[in-house]
């Protein structure tokens, strides 16, 4: 089945800043690539997500980049807030196939 | 319009005792996945219904596990006697139609475990 790793498990930056995250599969048919944010004690929320056929998308400080070969994907943020500080979970998925593959998530630190 | 819910917020149980969490998804949504998370850590993938089909049990740790879901509506995930490594927030998410389509989380439940 499908295994997603998650690096770093911990990252701080200082504001303004920008956060890298990355995460790997192992299953070449996963095509849709969604991240999540979880602020402390809430629900995991969709921050933005990207699709096979595509090999980057970007919305405001956000941005994700797929390389389908390598088998990585990643998340960036650039000019770091300290409202963005939560952790982030990557995601794997085969559409239309079974069930979400979470990577283990990133606590991501935006230091004042 | 409104998200997925889930009942009761927080559950504190004694151990050996049983335990029922309830999910009502996003009217219309057909898929629905329940996950546990522990504290600090990450999202564990518990069972996934999609529509009438079979569900994928896969995740469920042991068979003190088990959830139903009526059609398309509310789902409950049960655990039977209860142990303290049960503790945990149990989430349940659903989404429009298949695994391809964005999680809307319910805000969970906080179980504890004595």
């Amino acid at each position: 089945g499908e295994n997603v790793e998650q690096h770093p498990s911990t990252l701080s930056v200082q504001e303004g800043d920008s956060a890298v995250i990355k995460c790997t599969y192992s299953d070449s048919a996963s095509n849709y690539f969604p991240w999540y944010k979880q602020e402390l004690g809430k629900r995991p929320q969709l921050i933005i997500d990207i699709r096979s056929n595509v090999g980057e998308k970007k919305d405001q400080r956000i941005a994700v980049t797929l390389n389908k070969t390598a088998k990585h994907f990643s998340l960036h943020i650039t000019e770091t807030q300290p409202e963005d500080s939560a952790v982030y979970f990557c995601a794997a998925v085969i559409i239309y196939g079974q069930n979400f593959v979470f990577g283990p998530g990133t606590r991501l630190s935006v230091l004042p | 319009g409104a998200g997925v819910s889930q009942s009761p917020s927080n559950k504190v149980t004694e151990k050996g005792k049983d335990v029922e969490l309830r999910c009502d998804p996003i009217s219309g949504h057909t898929a629905l996945y329940w996950y546990r998370q522990r504290l600090g850590q990450g999202l564990e993938f518990l069972i996934y219904f999609q529509g009438n089909s079979a569900p994928d049990k896969s995740g469920l740790p042991s068979d003190r596990f088990s959830a139903e879901r009526t059609g398309e509506s509310v789902s409950t995930l049960t655990i039977q006697r209860t142990q303290q490594e049960d503790s945990a927030v149990y989430l349940c998410a659903s989404s429009p139609r298949t695994s391809g389509e964005t999680q809307y989380f319910g805000p969970g439940t906080r179980l504890l475990v004595l």
